[in-house]
């Protein structure tokens, strides 16, 4: 069982903010980072150290941290950002990696 | 261009063995810890295994270990997962993945992903 927990699903009005949570007992010591994975292909890291975006990533993607819960917000949702979101970390050891289950974001 | 491009997927019976590879190109490899993740049909993201650069450090998942082993040659800028004693619960499309020089988990350079099947 993932040691990282996400909602399973989330929906958003076109243009309205979002937000994502992971939660788990090793975000206390380590950051999240954070995928965004679209059907048939591969996860595209959207976020990592808390709050830094890759080169490309626009900026209405956004992350922060607060005790064991990482978010990803998502201000000003766009179509084509319905996609399942991913977060991921170091487990409680710091030898792993662990990520959550996934939440499926859907844009209405 | 940086990028990462897997081979060695395929349709294996349970209790068989597969080499997948992952060649590295556009960056320094010998620089970057390098990862395996999978996804099993309509399932989330697993981790599966990863290494340091120099490979001095070797991880794996709990439900692989024993049975998986990955290991690199930076001369030839490509890493790889030796999967033995398959289970029909290991299929999966394997991707590799590059983890930031920064190191934190995580994984900024993604291959396409390359599908195991295990089946009789």
């Amino acid at each position: 069982s993932s040691e990282l927990t996400q909602d399973p699903a989330v929906s958003v009005a076109l243009g309205q903010t979002v937000r994502i949570t992971c939660h788990g007992d090793s975000l206390t010591n380590y950051y999240a980072s954070w995928y965004q994975q679209k059907p048939g292909q591969a996860p595209l890291l959207v976020i990592y150290n808390k709050n830094n975006r890759p080169s490309g990533i626009p900026d209405r993607f956004s992350g922060s941290s607060s005790g064991n819960t990482a978010s990803l917000t998502i201000t000003g949702a766009q179509a084509e950002d319905e996609a399942d979101y991913y977060c991921n970390s170091r487990d409680r050891s710091g030898q792993h990696v662990v990520f959550g289950g996934g939440t499926k974001l859907t844009v209405l | 261009e940086v990028q990462l491009v897997e081979s060695g997927g395929g349709l294996v019976k349970p209790g068989g063995s597969l080499r997948l590879s992952c060649a590295a190109s556009g960056f320094d490899f010998i620089s970057y810890s390098m990862n395996w993740v999978r996804q099993a049909p309509g399932k989330g993201l697993e981790w599966v295994s990863s290494i340091s650069s120099t490979s001095v450090y070797k991880y794996c998942a709990d439900s692989v270990k024993g049975r998986f082993t990955i290991s690199r040659d930076n001369a030839q800028n490509s890493f790889y997962l030796q999967m033995n004693s398959l289970r029909a619960e290991d299929t999966a499309v394997y991707y590799c993945a590059r983890e930031t020089i920064f190191g934190l988990s995580a994984f900024d350079i993604w291959g396409q992903g390359t599908m195991v099947t295990v089946s009789s």
